[in-house]
């Protein structure tokens, strides 16, 4: 157990549909990381807060936001969802403002589009 | 671009020694990590090479080549528990961990 938590671990909806997936990371750490694994495939990271401020991004899509409260927690919303969207979503955290390369990753949440 | 190649797939027979190599091309380097995967599973941390030369903890051993944008992984007295996939990952130079698409390892009895 990494310490860090996701919720839901199954979600599934239908195109179109709008969806909130939510991360609480691991006591004391102030960096969230987000990644994308679609089926067989590695982890495409999609955006990076430390301590509230959006850090970087990666390829994510328009459709896609995120942010992290004064709780440190964060939430990934994704709009309009599209099949090509079913994947595992993993959050990460670490305590560093990026540099730290050790990640820990939650449990993830498996997106399922129809 | 950035790109990280590792094999897709490794077969290896328990008890003994596997290599996993992972080249990359990214835009800046600041070290190179590796993550262990199970089947449904989340990503854990193994090791991390920020120079050149071999990291070692316990059975597992990491190396890096700068020059050569070149690192491996060495799994060694393979377990049956072993049976994963292994990420390479190269911290670029905006602090983004960029994976590579993994390989599968299988290791029998």
């Amino acid at each position: 157990d990494s310490g860090v938590t996701q919720t839901p671990k199954h979600l599934i909806t239908a195109t179109g549909q709008r969806v909130t997936l939510r991360c609480s990371p691991r006591s004391g750490d102030l960096s969230v990381y987000w990644y994308q694994q679609s089926l067989d495939q590695g982890l495409q990271f999609l955006i990076h807060y430390y301590n509230g401020e959006e850090r970087a991004k990666g390829n994510i899509l328009e459709r896609f936001s995120a942010q992290q409260f004064p709780d440190l927690h964060s939430e990934l919303n994704l709009s309009s969802l599209e099949l090509g969207d079913s994947a595992l979503y993993f959050c990460a955290s670490n305590v560093g403002d990026g540099t730290n390369y050790e990640q820990y990753f939650g449990p993830g949440t498996r997106l399922t589009v129809t | 671009g950035q790109s990280l190649e590792q094999p897709s797939e490794v077969t290896a027979v328990e008890g003994a020694i596997v290599q996993m190599n992972c080249t990359y091309q990214t835009s800046g380097f600041y070290g190179l990590s590796w993550y262990q995967q199970h089947d449904g599973g989340a990503p854990t941390f193994l090791s991390y090479n920020a120079l050149d030369g071999l990291e070692e903890t316990g059975r597992f051993s990491s190396f890096l080549s700068r020059s050569d944008s070149y690192g491996y992984l060495l799994l060694q007295e393979l377990q049956m528990k072993d049976s994963a996939s292994y990420f390479c990952a190269v911290m670029d130079s905006s602090y983004k961990l960029i994976f590579g698409s993994g390989t599968r390892l299988l290791v029998r009895p």
